[in-house]
């Protein structure tokens, strides 16, 4: 099985700054990653799909790159709404398709 | 719209038996793939299950082959979960879900979540 990892778990940075969060795979998964964002007491939302493809109606300083094992999400302007734990997961056409632990990002 | 609204979740002692149900509406139900993915208290999501538009492809996590099954009834649009010898590693909330986009394997439409609590 493909396993995910992340990386800062955790992050605080001040509103308007940018911040890159990374998820790799154990194994190349070519552009079969996705990207959540779940705020506390909510259900996960789909950000991105297929490595860089920003889902509608997500806000465009959200964008998403990489190919392979090494992934990232990047906030370009961080805003106070954006608080909320990260997701990546894997979503190859072989299951299990596997969420990674995640990296909870605060505002300072 | 899409909607896909959980229910059947509820305290259940270890060893025992549960079935959730995912009630679909605002989508052609039996055109798509559906799946089961948890998420336990203060842990991060976690696959459960697939089965496919037509009931003819399943897949399990290793975690819960063997003890739970995954069903769907395309004239009433429900999906189910059959959930035995429950254990306490089994508490979390149950999402149905599914990607809109056909055969692909990301989420883009959750339920709102059953709550399955396994203890004695």
């Amino acid at each position: 099985d493909i396993q995910m990892t992340q990386s800062p778990s955790s992050l605080s940075a001040a509103v308007g700054g940018r911040i890159t969060l990374t998820c790799r795979a154990s194994q190349d998964i070519s552009d079969y990653l996705a990207w959540y964002q779940q705020k506390p007491g909510k259900v996960p939302k789909l950000l991105i799909y297929a490595a860089s493809t920003l889902q509608s109606g997500v806000p465009f300083r959200f964008s998403g790159s990489g190919f392979g094992t090494n992934f990232t999400l990047t906030i370009s302007s961080l805003q106070p709404e954006d608080v909320a734990t990260y997701y990546c997961q894997e979503c190859d056409s072989v299951p299990p398709f596997t969420f990674g632990p995640g990296t909870r990002v605060d505002v300072k | 719209q899409v909607q896909l609204v959980e229910s059947g979740g509820v305290v259940v002692q270890p060893g025992r038996s549960l079935r959730l149900s995912c009630a679909a509406s605002g989508f052609t139900f039996r055109a798509y793939g559906m799946h089961w993915v948890r998420q336990a208290p203060d842990k991060g999501p976690e696959w459960v299950a697939f089965m496919s538009y037509d009931g003819t492809k399943k897949h399990y996590a290793d975690s819960v082959k063997g003890r739970f099954t995954i069903s769907r009834d395309n004239s009433k649009n429900i999906l189910y979960l059959q959930m035995n010898s429950l254990s306490a590693e089994d508490t979390a909330v149950y999402y149905c879900a599914y990607c809109s986009a056909g055969s692909c394997y990301y989420f883009d439409f959750w339920g709102q979540g059953t709550l399955v609590t396994v203890s004695s």
